[in-house]
């Protein structure tokens, strides 16, 4: 079956610092992949995605390339901020007749002093 | 304006009673889901409906039934709570479509079994 593994957290870091937040994932067939943010006491929202192999998602200073020879979609972020403070969610969607299911990572709580 | 919305955001009850859960989504998508997130905030997918009909049924008790009378809403009830029922419990949607495809999360239900 598919499945997600995400490094373990928490993670804690100061402000301005380099974030790498490791995301590997198990799947047949060529999954969409996406990192999920969800900030406290909040639903997840949808941070970035990547739909094919060397494809990089990118919003807010957050990238991530989908590698898929690596199996891998790390989640990286130059210069993180105390607001950038959250679980991230890693996930993958099969595609095709999955309908649409998701299948996360047990996600990283990430909490960034000043 | 809310683009998911579920109520109540807290929910507290005794063990053996039965609630529910609603949810709604004016994004008009074709699709809604049910997810449960554990204490450790793992979240695992429960159900899906697309267009009203069931397309997701994962491994979950027969005490939970979903219902969708419309595309716009995805309620949840759940008989004979257990402790072990005490979650967070999101709602979301989408549109399905080949390839890839973004979930919108409401706010969360906490789900507090005494």
């Amino acid at each position: 079956g598919n499945s997600v593994t995400q490094m373990e957290g928490p993670v804690t870091l100061s402000e301005e610092a380099f974030l790498t937040i490791n995301c590997t994932y198990t799947a047949t067939g060529y999954p969409s992949l996406f990192w999920y943010v969800q900030y406290p006491g909040e639903g997840l929202q949808l941070l970035l995605k990547a739909t094919k192999a060397d494809d990089k998602g990118s919003n807010k200073g957050f990238e991530a390339t989908y590698r898929k020879e690596t199996t891998s979609f790390h989640l990286e972020k130059g210069s993180v901020q105390v607001s950038d403070s959250a679980v991230y969610f890693c996930a993958l969607s099969p595609g095709g007749t999955s309908y649409g299911k998701l299948t996360f990572g047990q996600g990283t709580i990430l909490t960034v002093h000043p | 304006d809310t683009a998911v919305s579920q109520t109540p955001k807290y929910l507290v009850t005794q063990m053996g009673n039965d609630k529910s859960i609603k949810c709604e989504q004016n994004l008009g998508h074709d699709t809604m889901y049910w997810y449960k997130q554990d204490s450790k905030k793992f979240l695992k997918i429960m159900f899906s409906y697309n267009n009203k009909e069931l397309i997701i049924n994962e491994t979950v008790p027969n005490r939970f039934s979903p219902k969708s009378p419309d595309k716009a809403h995805l309620n949840l009830h759940i008989n004979s709570l257990e402790l072990g029922d005490s979650a967070v419990y999101f709602c979301a949607s989408s549109n399905l479509r080949g390839g890839w495809d973004e979930q919108f999360f409401g706010p969360g239900t906490r789900l507090t079994v005494l």
